[in-house]
Parts: structure tokens; sequence; C-alpha cells
């Protein structure tokens, strides 16, 4: 079973921040907070991952909480191209271990 | 530098068929994972490689094997093919060790379809 728990579907406007929530409660002290996104059936693609401190890229933007019990994904000023299915998966970094996806969040962005 | 290769990108089967896709990973990784997605969900993780042995298994019977070779490229088979089994099969290539960020590169996908 997945480890996250996210919103099965979100819409944000055009230009504006799309706060994506992941719920990771069970997450040991080892593991990471991982985010992908999945465009119209093609191989997933990997955002930005975080630890315990908050992250940024030139994609987007990471916040964990303090008892790394959740965190949000910030897309900060939505394209219409960020229209995709966005998952949250918790694992450790490196070694070879099961990785599971949930559903992930549908975001919709409307012009 | 190529990325993960998947081949083929699409193949029709009939049930009961047997059918072997392939990938090749990202140039410096050793470890490759096979995901299964159906239509509206979310990957369901297969199998994974490392040194030629499978290392972790999802809950996929038996029909589902694999194959990792010294150059780390990898295989899926699937024997005795159920309409089931249709679904977008994902490879994704990682570093086991060392500096990288441990991040999986994806494939673009073999879409399998069983009639």
């Amino acid at each position: 079973d997945a480890k996250t728990t996210q919103p099965t579907s979100m819409d944000c406007a055009e230009g504006r921040a799309a706060n994506l929530p992941c719920n990771h409660s069970t997450i040991s002290g080892n593991e990471y907070v991982y985010w992908y996104r999945q465009i119209h059936s093609q191989g997933p693609q990997y955002i930005i991952h975080g630890l315990k401190n908050n992250e940024t890229n030139e994609m987007a933007s990471l916040i964990i909480t303090e008892d790394r019990k959740s965190s949000t994904l910030i897309l900060p000023h939505a394209t219409l191209r960020d229209t995709a299915v966005y998952y949250c998966i918790v694992r450790v970094s490196g070694g070879y271990q099961k990785v599971t996806f949930g559903t992930g969040t549908k975001l919709q962005v409307i012009p | 530098d190529a990325g993960v290769t998947q081949s083929p990108t699409h193949l029709i089967k009939t049930r009961g068929q047997q059918v072997t896709l392939r990938c090749s990973p990202k140039s410096g990784h050793d470890t490759v994972s096979w995901y299964q997605q159906a239509l509206g969900q979310g990957p369901q993780f297969i199998f994974q490689y490392y040194e030629e042995e499978e290392r972790q298994r999802g809950n996929f019977p038996d029909r589902f094997s694999g194959h990792q070779f010294p150059n780390y490229s990898s295989e899926l088979n699937v024997n005795a093919l159920l309409l089931g089994d249709s679904a977008l099969y994902l490879c994704a290539s990682s570093l086991a060790w060392g500096g990288d960020t441990g991040e999986l590169f994806f494939g673009e996908g073999s879409r399998l379809t069983v009639l």
C-alpha cells in the first residue's frame, strides 16, 4: 500500500500558485519525500525531493512540516503545461527498495 | 546523454501469448525497476533488479519474470497473458549507491494491449 495520501483532483487558475498537499504520517527518519508528475501517460518525471528542510529548484518548491508528517508541493506560476497527475512518494535515498505510488493528484490548470 | 529507453512502444497480443519488454537504463545507472500502470491508476511496482538479481518484488504472480544483463539493461517477460495485463509498462532506472540524489528516471513506457 502507498505510504502517502493525496487529494484526487485539484484545479488552479493559470498564473496562480498551485499548492498540492501530501500526507505521509508514517514516514521514517531516513525517508525522503519525492514528487513526480506524469503528463498524459508519459513516463513520470522527477520534480523535487527533500528530507526535512524546504527545497526549491527551477520547477517547484517543497515545504515539509516540522514533524515531517505532511508536505506541500508549490508550483509558483502554474501554466497549462503543468496539467498532469502529481505523485508524492516516500523512500530512502539510494539502495534497492520497493517504491509504491498512490493514485496521485490530478491537477487541472484552467485558462 | 540518453535517458531510459523502452521497446517496443506499443504492442498487441492475444490471451495466452507471451510478451517480452525491454529497457535500457540511463547511462551510469545500475538498478532497474518495472511498473505496471493500468488506466487511471498510479504505477504499481512489479520488481527491481540490481547486479543481475531480483532484489524486490511487488504483489504480482510468477507469470511476471525479468532479467538484468551485465550492461544493466533489463527485460520484463509476461507469460500466459490475461486481458487484465493490458496496461502501460514503465521502466525506471536509478543508481543504488553513490552520489546520485536517488531519484528514479522513467522511460516513456510500453503500451500492451491484450485482446
